[in-house]
């Protein structure tokens, strides 16, 4: 069965230093693959996501994502954060063609000024 | 344009008793997603609507569990008999037949005491 995982439940990181959000999925098969972020006491945002082509997307409020499908991965960077960017952010993964997101447990990112 | 709207916001209900958690997509959209979002643990996904089709309900994690979809629009997701392990955000999506990317709405928290 398909499964996303996110290995830092949490990120602390000072304002303006930079930032990797690691996500892994497990498929052999073709994936679309997303970041969501959730601020507090609000619904889920789409950051960017992947479906075909370029292996690196860039998303909305500075953030990126490099597809790499020989280390399954999907990792979300942002050269220089803000405090602004403090929440919780999610990666999300379907089979191509389906509609099914499975989603991983989250990454807590705090931004310390 | 209006986004996915949820209500209540928020829910307490002794054990044991039945709830209906509302939710009214973005107008337009075809599709429709039930998700439940435990403490420490990532989205889970519980039902999906697409148009006149047969839902799929492979998620739900129970028979008290239940949700409809009237006029293709307004969705109701009915648990019965509340158990304290039901406590969780329930969030709502929607999204535009054949697109990937969905639009979540604010979510209900649940509290079962």
């Amino acid at each position: 069965a398909q499964s996303v995982t996110q290995l830092d439940s949490q990120v602390p990181v000072f304002e303006e230093a930079p930032v990797e959000l690691r996500c892994n999925y497990s498929s052999s098969v073709s994936v679309y693959l997303f970041w969501y972020v959730q601020y507090p006491n609000q619904g889920l945002q789409l950051l960017l996501k992947y479906l075909s082509g370029s292996t690196l997307v860039k998303g909305i409020n500075g953030f990126e994502a490099e597809f790499n499908k020989s280390q399954t991965s999907f990792h979300l960077r942002k050269p220089s954060v803000h405090i602004s960017d403090t929440a919780e952010y999610f990666c999300a993964v379907s089979n191509s063609g389906t509609y099914k997101y499975i989603f991983g447990t989250g990454t807590r990112l705090k931004v310390l000024a | 344009g209006a986004g996915v709207s949820q209500s209540p916001s928020n829910k307490v209900t002794e054990k044991g008793k039945d709830v209906e958690l509302r939710c009214d997509p973005i107008s337009g959209h075809t599709a429709l997603y039930w998700y439940r979002q435990s403490l420490g643990q990532g989205l889970e996904f519980l039902i999906y609507f697409q148009g006149n089709s047969a839902p799929d309900k492979s998620g739900l994690p129970s028979d008290r569990f239940s949700a409809e979809r009237t006029g293709g629009s307004v969705s109701t997701l009915t648990i019965q008999r509340t158990q304290q392990e039901d406590s969780a955000v329930y969030l709502c999506a929607s999204s535009r037949q054949g697109d990937s990317e969905q639009y979540f709405g604010p979510g209900t928290r649940l509290t079962v005491t």
